[in-house]
């Protein structure tokens, strides 16, 4: 099993559609999870950051969290042709180590 | 803010050779730094973890006399690539977190080719 889990996509969703984007991740002790953005050649831009159960909502953007089931959501609201990339999942390694356990990233194409 | 930068942004070199790269925090102190390699279609794979004024932690299978790390500022971290063979041509990323913060902010990453 795989530390933290995406489908890999295409994930093909109309403009102005929600593209809903998850992740699984197995080590219980992890606390700190990440969405990214990774456009094709680029590096990686942070999205959001979620640290307790619960749902987060930044702009267009609302993460969800669920410890117990050790389960991660992106939700994209009214989703644009600039949002097709590549979204990657990150938690932390649930050591003092900082680390990040990536994904290996789920590709959302917004068809206009 | 948050801003990480890296130069160069794309080096070819020929087989042999050695390549350094920069990696700098532009507005924050980077506590730690981590180096990343990611080949095509795939996902980013952890390197090694730099903190400042400290010796890299290398990942398994890594080599850490090939990937030389430092970390002598806590703006400033670079990597060498020594001997570098055409197995190395890769992207390389750097991201960088500061104190009591669990985010990591990454560069814009090097492209790297060995010929």
């Amino acid at each position: 099993q795989k530390e933290v889990e995406q489908n890999s996509g295409p994930l093909s969703v109309p403009e102005g559609a929600i593209a809903s984007l998850n992740c699984t991740y197995s080590d219980r002790g992890s606390q700190s999870f990440f969405w990214y953005r990774q456009y094709s050649g680029k590096s990686p831009e942070l999205i959001m950051s979620i640290y307790s159960n619960g749902d987060k909502e930044d702009g267009r953007f609302t993460a969800q969290l669920n410890k117990a089931s050790q389960y991660v959501s992106l939700l994209i609201r009214d989703s644009q042709p600039s949002d097709s990339a590549t979204y990657l999942c990150a938690v932390n390694k649930g050591d003092s180590s900082y680390k990040l356990i990536f994904g290996s990233g789920t590709r959302l194409l917004v068809r206009p | 803010g948050a801003v990480v930068s890296q130069h160069p942004s794309w080096v070819i070199c020929k087989s042999g050779t050695s390549v350094k790269i920069e990696c700098r925090s532009l507005d924050f102190q980077a506590t730690t730094m981590f180096w990343y390699r990611q080949f095509p279609k795939q996902s980013l794979m952890l390197m090694a973890t730099s903190n400042e004024g400290s010796k890299a932690t290398y990942e398994q299978g890594v080599e850490k006399d090939k990937f030389l790390i430092n970390h002598a500022s806590l703006t400033l971290s670079t990597l060498t690539v020594t001997s570098a063979h055409p197995e190395d041509s890769s992207f390389y990323i750097c991201s960088a977190r500061g104190n009591g913060i669990h985010e990591q902010f990454f560069g814009p990453g090097t492209r790297l080719t060995v010929l």
